[in-house]
């Protein structure tokens, strides 16, 4: 029973540059919710994605964006980047029923030159 | 709004020592729920224990448990028999209208 995938592991842009981030959910799981996490911080919510559209949004920028396919995989999308992009981005997954059980994925660390 | 305030950046313990990791949260909620994650170098959140508002005993999973005093609205995290592989960022979070809030973390060292 794979977890939580996420690729890529680490990534490397340039300011102004656009990058997207793929997550695929645990086995059985619908829904899935990114996170970015600053150095020294804790992980701050994006937005949360079931059924393909976005049901909830943190206080996060439109240059974040995302996506949610029929098979419950997500992307995240940044556009316009800027220096302070850089962070580890975390995919979570969970059961729409359960949704007090979050699974986490290895992350994708972004680095924004 | 919900807040998750760890005041400890870091810690260290000696191997086989036990150690406590502090939490408080603030929340208007009746009923809700806390949980502590530890994230090793590799980046991955782990999940370790959950507690909820109106659970009347304290979490227990294997070496960790969660010391809940709801009066205080602190829910600290107690790692019992410290091994070398304890050595990680440590979080307290709840969880309000399905997102995690999580409080900064506690880099947790284990000495040998």
């Amino acid at each position: 029973d794979a977890g939580v995938t996420q690729s890529p592991t680490h990534l490397i842009k340039t300011r102004g540059q656009q990058v997207t981030l793929r997550c695929s959910p645990k086995s059985g799981h619908d829904t899935v919710s990114w996170y970015q996490q600053a150095l020294g911080q804790g992980p701050q919510f994006i937005f949360q994605y079931y059924e393909e559209e976005e049901r909830q949004r943190g206080n996060f920028p439109d240059r974040f964006s995302g996506h949610q396919f029929p098979n419950y995989s997500s992307e995240l999308n940044v556009n316009a980047l800027l220096l302070g992009d850089s962070a580890l981005y975390l995919c979570a997954s969970s059961f729409i029923e359960e949704a007090d059980t979050q699974y986490f994925g290895p992350g994708t660390r972004l680095t924004v030159l | 709004a919900q807040k998750i305030t760890q005041t400890q950046p870091g810690m260290f313990v000696q191997e086989k020592e036990a150690v406590t990791l502090d939490c408080t949260y603030d929340t208007s909620d009746q009923s809700y729920g806390l949980f502590w994650y530890k994230q090793p170098s590799s980046g991955e959140m782990i999940f370790l224990i959950y507690q909820g508002s109106y659970d009347e005993q304290n979490a227990t999973e294997g070496r960790y448990s969660l010391n809940f005093q709801k009066a205080r609205k602190s829910a600290n995290l107690v790692i019992s028999a410290s091994q070398l592989g304890d050595s990680a960022m440590y979080f307290c979070a709840t969880l309000r209208t399905y997102k995690y809030i999580f409080g900064t973390g506690t880099r947790l060292k284990v000495l040998a």
